[in-house]
């Protein structure tokens, strides 16, 4: 079974300085990747996703994310962070034909400081 | 994209009742999924709902403790049942994007349940 592991519960980040959010995961087979956004209160939202080919991956919001096949990460990216966008941070898993069940990391909380 | 619709946002219940929680699609969609996220915690996949046939629920999970109903394409329902503290947890529920295609998966806002 595939496990999604993001190393840090918790980043504080002050405005205006950049963020990086790091996923990784456990599958011996292909896999679909995605970052999902909660903001207080509200069900998730995508920000991205990956299912192939270039390995950089540009979503809503300023953020993007690097697929690392070698490494089995998937680490979200922001140059420059906003107030607006202290939330939960989930990386989540689907591995390729074998349906379409989603594996959630354990969530980062990003918050953001003035 | 689909549109999704939970009811109720959120409710205090007494230990031992039961809460039904309803999730509406703006589109017909195939399967739907409900997720429990614990205080604090990422979430967890509960059970899948097919309609037309009995929900398929992961490990952990029972159909007696969380039932699910699906009477059409666009409406499921999930009930909690017989409450204890330990259910109080946000309740999501979720559709694929498009049958047959890898696409993302969208999310209700949840139902935040409290139980005393």
């Amino acid at each position: 079974a595939q496990s999604v592991t993001q190393l840090d519960s918790q980043v504080p980040v002050f405005e205006e300085a950049p963020v990086e959010l790091r996923c990784n995961y456990s599958s011996s087979v292909s896999v679909y990747l995605f970052w999902y956004v909660q903001y207080p209160n509200q069900g998730l939202q995508l920000l991205l996703k990956y299912l192939s080919g270039s390995t950089l991956v540009k979503g809503i919001n300023g953020f993007e994310a690097e697929f690392n096949k070698s490494q089995t990460s998937f680490h979200l990216r922001k140059p420059s962070v906003h107030i607006s966008d202290t939330a939960e941070y989930f990386c989540a898993v689907r591995i390729v034909a074998a349906g379409n069940k989603l594996t959630f990391g354990g969530g980062t909380r990003v918050l953001v400081k003035p | 994209s689909a549109v999704i619709s939970q009811k109720p946002s959120r409710d205090i219940c007494q230990r031992g009742t039961s809460l039904t929680i309803q999730c509406q699609v703006d589109s017909q969609v195939t399967m739907m999924f409900w997720y429990r996220q614990q205080p604090g915690q990422s979430l967890t996949l509960i059970a899948t709902a097919n309609q037309g046939s009995e929900a398929t629920y992961e490990s952990g999970f029972v159909i007696d403790k969380f039932p699910i109903s699906r009477p059409n394409l666009t409406f499921s329902t999930l009930t909690v049942s017989n409450m204890s503290p330990e259910d109080s947890s946000i309740y999501l529920c979720s559709v694929e994007g498009e049958t047959g295609k890898v696409t993302e998966a969208f999310f209700g806002q949840g139902t935040r349940l409290t139980v005393v």
